[in-house]
Order: structure tokens, then C-alpha cells, then sequence
């Protein structure tokens, strides 16, 4: 079946390192989508990319960084210059043959330790 | 600037009752579309429902409706005869189809707990 796969599920990171988060999609979505979650907040958009090799930053970009070297994935990096990294992730995917059509992978919850 | 806003944080509802989960919306673009989405606490996000502002009719899925009153711009979530798995949080999210990235703006959801 087709779906996106986030990796790790869950990830620790201590203060001043990079981490990156996977995202892997199998539907042929051309768009893709990074979000994140806090608590008692609903989800912002960091990060999204509309065809392979171009990206464009969201709402809160700032100590984020993406690629989008393949179709399939859209990995996150987490950098040490984002100063609350502590959040669950969320990556998206998106058709264009249904208005309704997004997909959502299953998170990653990263925490700072 | 699109907006949504849930003003109810948590709500109960006793098992087989109705509930309805509220949300408002502000765009300026007159092409949009509302989702609801479930997200129960493992932390997926499961596709409820889908309105488009040009449909004539509410939309409805099963146990799940939308009240769309699009003067009001509102687009509130009517879940009929509640069951137990029901509870989880629950968001309203617009899509502005005058931008071409596909964004979806999330509102601060609704905690919904459904009682035996």
C-alpha cells in the first residue's frame, strides 16, 4: 500500500547538534509538506516543496533546512540554530488529482535532552 | 492572512450522543476548501471530511458531517452517535486555492473525550 514513512519515531538530541528526520513517500506525490506540533498548538508549516530540486520556506523555516533530491523523500534537518527544537514533526504529502488529497506520515517526536 | 479558530479546548460527550466541534475560518480568497482531521494519540493524522466553498451541499461521511454556513464562515464538525474510539483531538485546517502550494492552515483542535 501506498503511504509516507517518517523515521525515527521517536529521536533525541542534545543541545548544539544536527539531526535529521526521514520522510519517504510512495504515491507519486509531486508536493511535500514538513509541519510541526506543540503542545495545546495546532500544526505550522516549515518547510514545503512543490517538485523535486526546489523548496520554499514556510511559516517558521528559521534552524530548518530541507533537500529534495529524489521524489520520494524530503528529509528535515533540525539545526542547532533552532533554539525550542523539542516538538512532534509531521512530513505531507499531496495530490494533485483530489482536492482532499493529503497524506500524513505517522510523526516523529524529537526531544532535546 | 487565512486563519481557523477552534475556541473549544477539550469537550465531553456521553457514548451513542451527537457532538458537534466548532470551527471559524477567515480568508479573503473566495476559492478554499476545510478539512477536518483526527489525530488520536499515537499522533497520525487520519482524513475525516472535505468541503469545498463552492459546494452546494454539506458534506458527509458516514458518522461524520460538516455545517458549512459559509456567511458565517463557519464549518462546524457534527459527529453522530459517538463511540468510544471517537476520543482524540480533532483540527479544522483550510486550503486557499489562490496560492498554488497547497498549504494548509491548522487550527489549535479540540480535545474530544467520549464518556461510557
Amino acid at each position: 500500500d501506498g503511504g509516507i514513512t517518517q523515521s525515527p519515531k521517536y529521536l533525541f538530541r542534545k543541545e548544539g547538534q544536527n539531526v535529521t528526520l526521514s520522510c519517504e513517500q510512495n504515491l507519486n506525490h509531486d508536493a511535500m509538506y514538513w509541519y510541526r506540533q506543540d503542545p495545546g498548538q495546532g500544526l505550522r508549516l516549515i518547510y514545503y516543496s512543490q517538485i523535486v530540486n526546489d523548496f520554499q520556506k514556510g511559516d517558521i523555516a528559521e534552524g530548518y533546512s530541507v533537500s529534495r533530491e529524489k521524489k520520494e523523500s524530503f528529509p528535515l534537518t533540525v539545526t542547532s540554530a533552532q533554539k525550542n527544537p523539542t516538538a512532534f514533526y509531521l512530513c505531507a504529502s499531496r495530490s494533485s488529482r483530489v482536492n482532499y488529497g493529503y497524506t500524513f506520515g505517522s510523526g516523529t517526536r524529537l526531544t532535546v535532552v | 492572512a487565512q486563519k481557523i479558530t477552534q475556541t473549544q479546548p477539550g469537550m465531553f460527550v456521553q457514548e451513542k450522543e451527537a457532538v458537534t466541534l466548532d470551527c471559524t475560518y477567515d480568508t479573503s480568497d473566495p476559492s478554499y476548501g476545510l478539512f477536518w482531521y483526527k489525530q488520536p494519540s499515537s499522533g497520525e493524522m487520519i482524513f475525516l471530511i472535505y468541503q469545498g466553498s463552492y459546494d452546494q451541499q454539506n458534506a458527509t461521511e458516514g458518522r461524520y458531517s460538516l455545517n458549512f454556513q459559509k456567511a458565517r464562515k463557519s464549518a462546524n464538525l457534527v459527529i453522530s452517535a459517538s463511540q468510544l474510539g471517537d476520543s482524540a483531538m480533532y483540527f479544522c485546517a483550510m486550503r486557499d486555492y489562490g496560492t498554488s502550494y497547497g498549504k494548509l492552515t491548522f487550527g489549535q483542535g479540540t480535545i474530544l473525550t467520549v464518556h461510557p
